[in-house]
């Protein structure tokens, strides 16, 4: 069965800290992905990996890093968090070829204070 | 600039009525759209899919359609359940492109 999972289902943290979401999937996929969805806006990618150590960026990078050292883990860094991070933050991952289907994490809700 | 729109927000249905959500389009170069549903606190799942060669696909209950002219497509479901009830995302790809658009979804809400 497939599975992505994430690090953690809630999170405080304070204004300036570093914070690190992880997720990992055991379906042996080429591609990760990360989103964040806010109301109003629905998923919007932060970054996605296509191989390990590769990334490319997507439509709302800013303030956010990721590092992918390995095909099944991928995560994402917020280096000072900010109240504009506050959101619910989801991993996803896909085949590389064809017409692949995204597999989504539970999330990770996220709270800046 | 919002490539995949879901203009309604919410939508209310009767159990065992059909629902329909909608979907609108900008580029016209997506030539594969994806339907997934999500309940509150858990990850969106994918629901159904339909490449641009087609016009419908069924599965059980639930069925695309899609009209290219218009950039359109929709989602019925019938007959709706209560446990039908969840956020609904429509998303629209190319061919072997990691970029997968996203609209706002719409919340379907079946009445008992």
């Amino acid at each position: 069965d497939v599975k992505v999972t994430q690090s953690s289902r809630y999170l405080v943290k304070r204004t300036g800290e570093k914070v690190f979401l992880e997720c990992v999937q055991d379906m042996d996929h080429e591609n990760m992905f990360w989103y964040r969805q806010d109301p109003g806006l629905g998923l919007r990618l932060i970054y996605f990996s296509y191989d390990v150590k590769m990334k490319e960026k997507g439509d709302i990078p800013e303030g956010y890093s990721v590092s992918r050292e390995k095909k099944e883990r991928f995560s994402l860094i917020l280096e000072s968090a900010s109240t504009n991070q506050t959101s619910m933050y989801l991993c996803a991952s896909s085949l590389t070829s064809g017409r692949y289907t995204q597999y989504f994490g539970p999330g990770t809700r996220l709270t800046v204070l | 600039d919002q490539q995949v729109k879901q203009n309604s927000p919410s939508l209310s249905v009767q159990e065992g009525r059909i629902s329909i959500l909608n979907c609108d389009y900008t580029n016209s170069m997506f030539d594969y759209f994806l339907w997934y549903k999500k309940y509150p606190a858990e990850g969106p799942t994918f629901l159904i899919s339909i490449s641009s060669i087609k016009d419908k696909n069924e599965d059980g209950r639930f069925t695309v359609f899609l009209n290219k002219s218009a950039k359109h497509l929709s989602l019925h479901i019938v007959p709706s359940q209560p446990g039908d009830s969840a956020v609904y995302f429509c998303a629209a790809s190319l061919y072997n492109n990691n970029d997968m658009r996203f609209g706002a979804g719409t919340r379907l809400t079946v009445k008992p």
